[in-house]
């Protein structure tokens, strides 16, 4: 039972063009959602974060809207650079903290010159 | 530089051997996790432990042990009987069990030989 789906486990961007990344979710216990970036080789690093009770999280080039209607959050790039090249993990907890924490299967963004 | 060291980068198993993970941490964090990461599949959980001397089983604890005799470090040993220990083995800390922000090392990949 995947909880927290991101269906798109590939997307190619022009650079200095948003990237828009999705993310769906099955349980509506969960008020806390986060993004996470990876590289290959080395551990997801933390990207940005957005409680239940706000539907947009903003920081620099990175926001994240939350649609709780929709079980549906997204993460937004702009402008895309080069270096965002990465995977890129959502994940969702419920009440209980990071243990509890249930992540997407990730989707590989890559940024084009 | 605080942060979370795993080692070895890349570990082979044979059949039947037991292996063991280290993950240090000198962030002073209270929670350390691990985490198996599976190709097109998010992270799953697989023990956690909130302070010093307790841990707990995550999501697929099965084939797997951990000890918590320091507050740094965190190993992890994979099993014969852990019958799939190909993977991306991944370590996190955060400073309280409850805090979903997770710092991760940069992993171990596993093979079985």
């Amino acid at each position: 039972d995947q909880q927290v789906k991101q269906n798109s486990p590939s997307l190619s961007v022009q650079e200095g063009r948003i990237s828009i990344l999705n993310c769906d979710y099955t349980n509506s216990m969960f008020d806390y959602f986060l993004w996470y970036k990876k590289y290959p080789a080395e551990g997801p690093t933390f990207l940005i974060s957005i409680s239940s009770i706000k539907d947009k999280n903003e920081d620099g080039r990175f926001t994240v809207f939350l649609n709780k209607s929709a079980k549906h959050l997204s993460l937004h790039i702009v402008p895309s650079q080069p270096g965002d090249s990465a995977v890129y993990f959502c994940a969702a907890s419920a009440f209980e903290g990071a243990q509890k924490l249930v992540f997407g299967q990730g989707t590989r963004l890559t940024i084009n010159p | 530089d605080g942060g979370i060291t795993q080692s070895p980068k890349y570990l082979f198993r044979k059949e039947g051997q037991n292996v063991t993970l280290s993950c240090e941490q000198n962030l002073n964090h209270d929670a350390m996790y691990w985490y198996r990461q599976d190709p097109g599949q998010g992270l799953r959980l697989i023990y956690y432990s909130q302070i010093v001397n307790d841990f707990q089983k995550g999501d697929i604890a099965e084939g797997y042990s951990v000890s918590r005799e320091k507050k740094e470090s965190f190993p992890l040993t994979v099993t014969s009987a852990q019958k799939n220990p190909t993977a991306f083995y991944l370590c996190a800390s955060s400073i309280l069990l409850g805090s979903e922000k997770l710092f991760f090392g940069s992993g171990t990949q596993l093979s079985v030989l």
